[in-house]
């Protein structure tokens, strides 16, 4: 059974820039979960989505959005780029009710420079 | 405010030498207590769910429990290959499944 796949692994761009990261979930699962890992604060849940549609959102700005197609495939993309945004995002995959453990990918490496 | 705190922060043991980790949470209405491993550069690796005080889940040299207000993660005689981050994760109430993360244990064993 495939797992969760992110593309790219590693991205850098610079500041102002924007950028489009993409997630494939586990087969089967319709949910799919973006976290931000950065070594300052480790985990923090940017947004959930289920069957299309946001279902929850962190405490981010605007400048970070998401969307899920139907095929439960997510994307997340960051607007107007800052220094700050270099993180790795993770993507999880997800059932959506019952025991629904997370199952994250690999990663995306985003360096702002 | 949903939170969770690991202790230690870093913790260094010989090949053999058992220990646990802490994670202590405040959340309302946990619906769920996660505990990942995450190696450098990769994403974290689901071990176990704990759902309810006095449940404990095993795997191989690892052990979890569960209480009302923390969970512990036991080492029993680690090998070098345990070496990594460990990370704890509430779920809490409310149609959202969204995890709330401590900042987790690094832990090294050293042959």
């Amino acid at each position: 059974k495939a797992g969760v796949t992110q593309t790219p692994r590693y991205l850098i761009k610079t500041r102002g820039q924007q950028v489009t990261l993409s997630c494939s979930p586990i087969s089967g699962h319709r949910s799919v979960s973006w976290y931000q890992q950065t070594p300052g604060q480790g985990l923090q849940f940017l947004f959930e989505y289920f069957s299309e549609t946001q279902r929850n959102k962190g405490n981010f700005p605007g400048r970070f959005s998401g969307r899920q197609f139907s095929n439960s495939r997510s994307e997340m993309n960051v607007s107007t780029l800052e220094l700050g945004d270099s993180a790795l995002y993770l993507c999880a995959s997800h059932w959506t009710s019952g025991k629904n453990e997370q199952f994250f990918g690999p990663g995306t490496r985003l360096t702002v420079l | 405010e949903d939170q969770v705190t690991q202790s230690p922060e870093a913790l260094r043991l010989q090949e053999g030498e058992s220990s646990s980790l802490n994670c202590s949470y405040t959340v309302s209405g946990l619906r769920g207590l996660f505990w990942y491993r995450q190696d450098p550069g990769k994403g974290p690796e689901f071990l176990f769910t704990l759902y309810s005080a006095g449940e404990e889940k095993e795997k191989e040299r690892l052990k979890a429990t569960l209480t009302k207000k923390e969970s512990f993660l036991h080492i029993t005689a680690p090998k070098p290959e345990d070496s990594a981050t460990y990370l704890c994760a509430v779920r809490g109430g409310g149609a959202t499944n969204k995890l709330i993360f401590g900042t987790g244990t690094l832990l090294a064993v050293q042959p």
